[in-house]
């Protein structure tokens, strides 16, 4: 069964950091290509970026809002997946989901999320 | 980056409906459009992907269609546990933009 766990969210400071981790299990978590998502209250949802899996380059994008303070990286040996984030503001605030991405009928999805991790930014 | 517009925002409709919500984006995508529903407190799960293809388990009463730069998900005849967010994605190209999302209630 795959199962993706998010943790590490909690109440920061404006200008603050925080790292979140996302356990995935179940799946070939080093040949799957990850994803995070987030969803301010009462609001939609943001793609916040993506890291390839290493044998596609490892490499990562990111939606403009995020760029240059939000970073994605991946643990293999450990199965996990993170999010560093730097200099926040508050409208970071949102619930923070990891999913697997999957190419599925030649197209990508986001095919697993996990539970989703409350992150706020206030003073 | 491609933009989505999604619609109607919210909509109501009674038990046995037929409903459809409509996705448009800024430039063709062929068929790299997902659709998501959410049910409120829960995390999002893929419902139709490739524009047409019904995610497993999901009931026959929903279907996906359109490419290029329109897209229509419906709902052939609404239950009450459909009552959710519906959110149209596209994979085309990085950043996997989100519709607006559309939030379904019963009449």
């Amino acid at each position: 069964e795959v199962q993706l766990v998010e943790s590490g969210g909690g109440l920061v400071e404006p200008g603050g950091s925080l790292r979140l981790s996302c356990a995935a299990s179940g799946f070939d978590f080093s040949k799957t290509w990850m994803t995070w998502v987030r969803q301010a209250p009462g609001k939609g949802l943001d793609w916040v970026g993506r890291i390839k899996s290493k044998n596609a380059g490892g490499t990562t994008d990111y939606a403009a809002p995020v760029k240059g303070r939000l970073s994605i990286s991946r643990d293999d040996s450990k199965n996990t997946l993170y999010l560093q984030m730097n200099s926040l503001k508050t409208e970071d605030t949102a619930v923070y989901y990891c999913s697997s991405l999957s190419t599925w009928g030649g197209v990508i999805v986001l095919s697993y999320w996990g539970q989703g991790t409350l992150v706020t930014v206030s003073s | 980056d491609i933009q989505m517009t999604q619609s109607p925002s919210s909509l109501s409709a009674s038990v046995g409906d037929r409903v459809t919500i409509t996705c448009r984006t800024s430039q063709s995508i062929s068929s790299n459009l997902n659709w998501y529903h959410q049910k409120p407190g829960k995390a999002p799960n893929l419902l139709i992907y490739a524009a047409s293809s019904l995610q497993s388990g999901v009931p026959s009463r929903f279907s996906g269609s359109g490419s290029g730069t329109d897209f229509t998900l419906t709902i052939s005849s609404l239950q009450p546990e459909d009552i959710a967010s519906y959110y149209c994605q596209q994979s085309y190209s990085a950043p996997y933009t989100f519709g607006q999302g559309t939030k379904l209630e019963i009449k």
